[in-house]
Formats: C-alpha cells, sequence, structure tokens
C-alpha cells in the first residue's frame, strides 16, 4: 500500500465547475505539497502545508493533520487547469525526502 | 522561477552506454534530488544528497550513481544504460527553515526525457 494516495486518479469536468482532489497518507509528517505538472512539462509546487488552509487565487488547499488528509480545490476550473495534480509529503522521519502520491489527471473541457 | 537547471532536456542512447545528467542550481540549497517518472509508478526517488559529497540512495537507485563535487551542481551517471532506464527524469532542490529538519520549499528542474535504445 502506497503511503500516500490521491483520488480520484482521472477527472473530467466541464468549466466552471468547482474541482476536489484529494490526497490521503498515513506516515507522521511535517508537510505537504501540492505540484502541477503540465503535460510534457515541469513540475511546480503550488502550495506547501503544515496546517490550516491556503489560497492562490483559485486554488485552495486544506490539510487536517490528525486525520492524515489534505484536499486541493479548484474553483471556476478553466481548461489551462488541465494537469496532473500531484501530492507529496515530507515524513517526519525520512531525511528530507518527499514521498509522492501517484498523481490526479485533471481535464477540464470547455 | 527558482533557479534550477537540467541539461541535456532530451538525449537518446545506446544500450550499454555511459550517460550522465546535470542538475544545477543557483539557489544555494543544501539538498538535491533525482527522480524518475514512469506511467503507473509515478516520481521515484533514484538518488538524493544532504551536501556536498554527502549522498545516498533512494528507493530505486540500482543502475544508477551520483556525484555532487559543488553545491551548485549534481550529476546522475547511469553507467551503462539499458532499456528500462528509459524515463523521464527529474532533478529538484530543497531547503531547510527555521525549524532545522523541515523542508520548508522544493523546486523542480523542467525534466530530462532519456531514451535507452
Amino acid at each position: 500500500k502506497n503511503e500516500v494516495e490521491q483520488s480520484p486518479q482521472n477527472l473530467t469536468a466541464q468549466e466552471g465547475e468547482f474541482i476536489t482532489i484529494n490526497c490521503s497518507y498515513s506516515v507522521g509528517i511535517s508537510a505537504l505539497h501540492w505540484l502541477q505538472q503540465h503535460p510534457g512539462g515541469g513540475i511546480v509546487s503550488l502550495f506547501m502545508l503544515s496546517s490550516g488552509k491556503k489560497k492562490h487565487g483559485r486554488l485552495i488547499a486544506t490539510i487536517n493533520i490528525q486525520e492524515k488528509h489534505s484536499s486541493l480545490h479548484i474553483t471556476a476550473s478553466h481548461p489551462r487547469d488541465s494537469a496532473v495534480y500531484i501530492c507529496a509529503v515530507i515524513p517526519i522521519q525520512g531525511a528530507q525526502k518527499l514521498v509522492f502520491g501517484q498523481g490526479t489527471r485533471l481535464t477540464i473541457n470547455p | 522561477d527558482a533557479g534550477i537547471t537540467q541539461s541535456p532536456r532530451h538525449k537518446v542512447t545506446e544500450t550499454g552506454t555511459p550517460v550522465t545528467l546535470r542538475c544545477h542550481q543557483t539557489e544555494n540549497h543544501r539538498y538535491m534530488y533525482w527522480y524518475r517518472q514512469d506511467p503507473g509508478h509515478g516520481l521515484r526517488l533514484i538518488h538524493y544528497s544532504y551536501g556536498v559529497k554527502d549522498t545516498d540512495k533512494g528507493e530505486v537507485s540500482d543502475g544508477y550513481s551520483v556525484s555532487r563535487s559543488k553545491t551548485e551542481d549534481f550529476l546522475l551517471t547511469l553507467e551503462s544504460a539499458t532499456s528500462s532506464q528509459t524515463s523521464v527524469y527529474f532533478c529538484a532542490i530543497s531547503e531547510s527553515g527555521e525549524r532545522g529538519g523541515v523542508v520548508t520549499e522544493a523546486f523542480f528542474g523542467q525534466g530530462t526525457r532519456l531514451t535507452v535504445v
């Protein structure tokens, strides 16, 4: 079983819809990253969270450390949001190494 | 954008040949990592470095070696490339924050697409 599980693995939605991607993990962590990867592109860090909630434009990330769960929300989704979204955790014991989820492939249709 | 560059961006090589990928950073970050990304496997850690000349193995280190002689450069070498090493390779850098052991930021390179024929 992976230490980091994302759901759904694939998500297709219409432009304008509210999107939620979930991440559950099984180890104690010091922080969690949400990453974005466009097709054929590099990986960009969207958020780093250790508690609570962060907002950047139409993107919102929340984390519940006690429940070992994080969500990434996209409001008013747009086709340019189409990408793979990856959750990565920093285990408390892990010598600074990120542990990645499998990614969620998001497609927003116009 | 963070100052991290990978070279080359694309490479095709023959089975059995040695290959070296370079990761260069201008952020003076302590930690550097090499990952490979494959369909169905996500990102997997090959090797990482926590300082000059300090490196350790990740989960898929067989067939790979690394070197870090300067803070800014982290080299990944495939001693004798095999078709199973066809992949996209990403370098990443990170730094600890005020709490010492906590990584507070992480940046990724653009990736190197390696094809072994």
